[in-house]
């Protein structure tokens, strides 16, 4: 079974500093990992994805991503976050069901 | 650009009625999904559709839970006699086609049980 895991509740950054969400994770062939980040009370908004190839990937509003395969992970990064870059964000798995699993998700916030 | 819709945004319904979540997924997606969000937990697979047919469904799906597309555009998630417990957002989704396609959500419905 497959499954992922963001170790950090939290992350607090001022504005203009560089923002890392982290995520781990576990399966048994070949990952395809999502990132998606939810303002409040509203939905999913898909971010990013890989797939294959290139390992860091480039996705909407600024965001990439590093799958490192030797440390099973998919690090979300933005060089410099803004306040509007708040909100909860999401890594996910998808397996050989097509199901997506997530993670707890962790709560991003950017101070001015 | 394209989006799932969902109706209601918000719904309240009375212990033991019968609720009827609709949506609308991307129009040449084939594959469907129903997950839910309790409040502050994580996001929960609940079923999967295609070809007119669960693919898969978790254990969070039990008999309460059906899912139904009957006219080829709508997707509909109905849970018969709902419990205080089954208060959560609801999210609809569709991909394409399988495995590295990028499925996307609908903004959901919430439902709150009384």
């Amino acid at each position: 079974a497959q499954s992922v895991a963001q170790p950090e509740d939290q992350v607090n950054v001022a504005e203009g500093n560089p923002l890392t969400v982290k995520c781990t994770y576990s399966v048994s062939g070949n990952p395809y990992l999502f990132w998606y980040v939810q303002y409040p009370n509203r939905g999913l908004q898909f971010l990013l994805k890989y797939i294959t190839g290139d390992n860091l990937v480039k996705g909407s509003y600024g965001f990439e991503a590093e799958f490192n395969k030797s440390q099973t992970s998919f690090h979300l990064k933005k060089p410099s976050a803004l306040v509007s870059d708040s909100a909860l964000y999401f890594c996910a798995v998808r397996d050989d069901d097509y199901k997506l699993s997530f993670g707890a998700g962790t709560t991003v916030t950017v101070r001015a | 650009e394209p989006e799932v819709t969902q109706t209601p945004s918000h719904q309240v319904t009375q212990m033991g009625q019968e609720v009827i979540l609709r949506c609308v997924p991307i129009s040449n997606h084939l594959y469907f999904y129903w997950y839910r969000q309790i409040l502050g937990q994580k996001v929960e697979f609940l079923v999967s559709f295609y070809n007119n047919e669960i693919s898969e469904k978790s254990e969070i799906f039990d008999d309460q839970f059906s899912v139904e597309r009957p006219d080829g555009s709508n997707f509909t998630l109905k849970i018969r006699s709902t419990k205080l417990e089954d208060s959560a957002m609801y999210f609809c989704a569709s991909s394409r086609t399988s495995s590295g396609n990028t499925i996307y959500f609908g903004e959901g419905s919430w439902l709150t049980v009384v």
